[in-house]
């Protein structure tokens, strides 16, 4: 079965910084998506980035980049030049490719972004 | 050009009294999901649709039903609310072939008294 493990519950940091938010998995499949979802308080779930674990190119969407290791299993997500509406529920999901459409989420990493 | 609605946003409901939230979609979707979650705690996925096709997870309880009349609506019955079943709802759809990417509403508050 597949397992998807954010190891930091909770992490800060000031405005402006870069932040690293890590994510390992377990699978036996060679063929999966990775994503990450953003859940900002009080609101609804949005996708970040998506990384199709045949290409070995890391996705990058603006500020936000994934350091995909696919021999290790590990999708960290990094934020660059972090801002105020960073602040939400961050969610690491892998997702089978063709299979059964489901995805599995991660336990989740609360960022707080400071002024 | 709201893709995923959620109605109510907020559900009150008695325990022991049915409830029923509704979830429809714009984006004309083949799949579509509902999520329960609870504070703090990631979206645990109760079944999912694919087209008419439904797929209930081993762990949903039976008192957790849900239909499906047409594509672009989707509702979950909760037939006897427990305390434990207060939580937010999500919906959530996804077209398949395309980029596999979930598309989720706002959520559906429900308090049991």
């Amino acid at each position: 079965a597949q397992t998807v493990t954010q190891s930091q519950p909770e992490m800060s940091v000031q405005e402006a910084e870069t932040v690293t938010l890590s994510c390992t998995y377990d699978t036996s499949e060679s063929n999966y998506y990775l994503f990450w979802y953003k859940q900002p308080p009080s609101r609804q779930m949005i996708l970040v980035i998506r990384q199709e674990a045949y290409k070995q190119q890391n996705a990058t969407e603006n500020r936000f980049s994934v350091n995909f290791q696919k021999a290790a299993k590990s999708f960290s997500l990094k934020i660059s030049d972090s801002q105020l509406g960073d602040t939400a529920m961050y969610f690491c999901a892998f997702m089978m490719l063709n299979r059964d459409d489901k995805i599995i989420f991660g336990k989740g990493t609360r960022l707080h972004i400071l002024p | 050009d709201a893709m995923v609605i959620q109605n109510p946003r907020y559900q009150v409901t008695q325990f022991g009294k049915p409830v029923t939230l509704s979830c429809s979609q714009t984006l004309n979707h083949n799949v579509m999901y509902w999520y329960q979650q609870k504070s703090s705690q990631a979206p645990k996925l109760l079944f999912h649709y694919y087209d008419k096709d439904f797929n209930n997870e081993a762990d949903t309880p039976d008192n957790f039903q849900s239909r499906r009349p047409n594509t672009s609506f989707c509702f979950l019955d909760i037939r006897s609310p427990g305390l434990g079943d207060a939580a937010m709802y999500l919906c959530a759809t996804m077209g398949t072939g395309s980029s596999n990417e979930q598309f989720f509403g706002p959520g559906t508050r429900l308090t049991v008294l």
